[in-house]
């Protein structure tokens, strides 16, 4: 099974700080790799596809980036709605998800 | 729009069955892959399965493999999760979600399932 392993677990910023967050896979998935941000009570909702594709409706000020085993997850602005948890998902090989990343709003 | 809505959560007794629907609308169901994925409270989603077009091909997560079934009725545009054997660790919000591609979206908005005697 492929194992996705996220950092940080948690972070705190600022509104306006830029925001990256690390998603690295057990092995090599290409770019099997989507973004999904959750807010309390609701469904995961997606935000990134094929590890860098931007889903229609977001922001373009998250943007995904990287191929293989390493990927990233960036903010380029923190606004006050981008508070929740993040996961990465990889569809290489059935389908596995991170652990997650809470941000909290400073 | 695309919406899915979960149905059939509730509480049961471990080593119960329950069987989980999930109803389709603003798209045409048979088209597209659709998963069950579930979250235990305060954990991370885990992929539990998903079901081609016309039912073909299924596949599972080890965790539930052999203990829920997954099928989808498209002329009811409607899918379907039975789960047996269910134990205490199953308790978690169920969700369905499209396949689309190699990603998954939309989600419903979940139905609880709490496994205790």
């Amino acid at each position: 099974d492929i194992q996705m392993t996220q950092s940080p677990s948690s972070l705190s910023a600022s509104v306006g700080d830029r925001v990256t967050i690390t998603c690295r896979a057990s092995q090599s998935i290409s770019n099997y790799l989507n973004w999904y941000h959750q807010k309390p009570g609701k469904a995961p909702k997606l935000l990134i596809y094929a590890a860098s594709s931007l889903q229609s409706g977001v922001p373009s000020r998250f943007s995904g980036s990287g191929s293989g085993t390493d990927f990233t997850l960036s903010i380029s602005s923190l606004q006050r709605e981008d508070f929740g948890t993040y996961y990465c998902q990889q569809s290489y090989s059935a389908r596995t998800f991170g652990q997650g990343t809470k941000v909290e709003i400073k | 729009q695309v919406q899915l809505v979960e149905s059939g959560g509730g509480l049961v007794k471990p080593g119960g069955s329950l069987r989980l629907s999930c109803a389709a609308s603003g798209f045409t169901f048979s088209d597209f892959y659709m998963s069950w994925i579930r979250q235990a409270p305060g954990k991370g989603p885990e992929w539990l399965s998903y079901i081609s077009t016309s039912s073909t091909y299924t596949k599972y997560a080890d965790s539930v493999k052999g203990r829920f079934t997954i099928s989808r009725d498209n002329a009811k545009n409607s899918l379907y999760l039975q789960m047996n054997s269910l134990r205490a660790e199953d308790t978690a919000v169920y969700y369905c979600a499209r396949e689309v591609s190699t990603w998954l979206d939309p989600w419903g908005q979940g139905t609880l399932v709490t496994v205790s005697s």
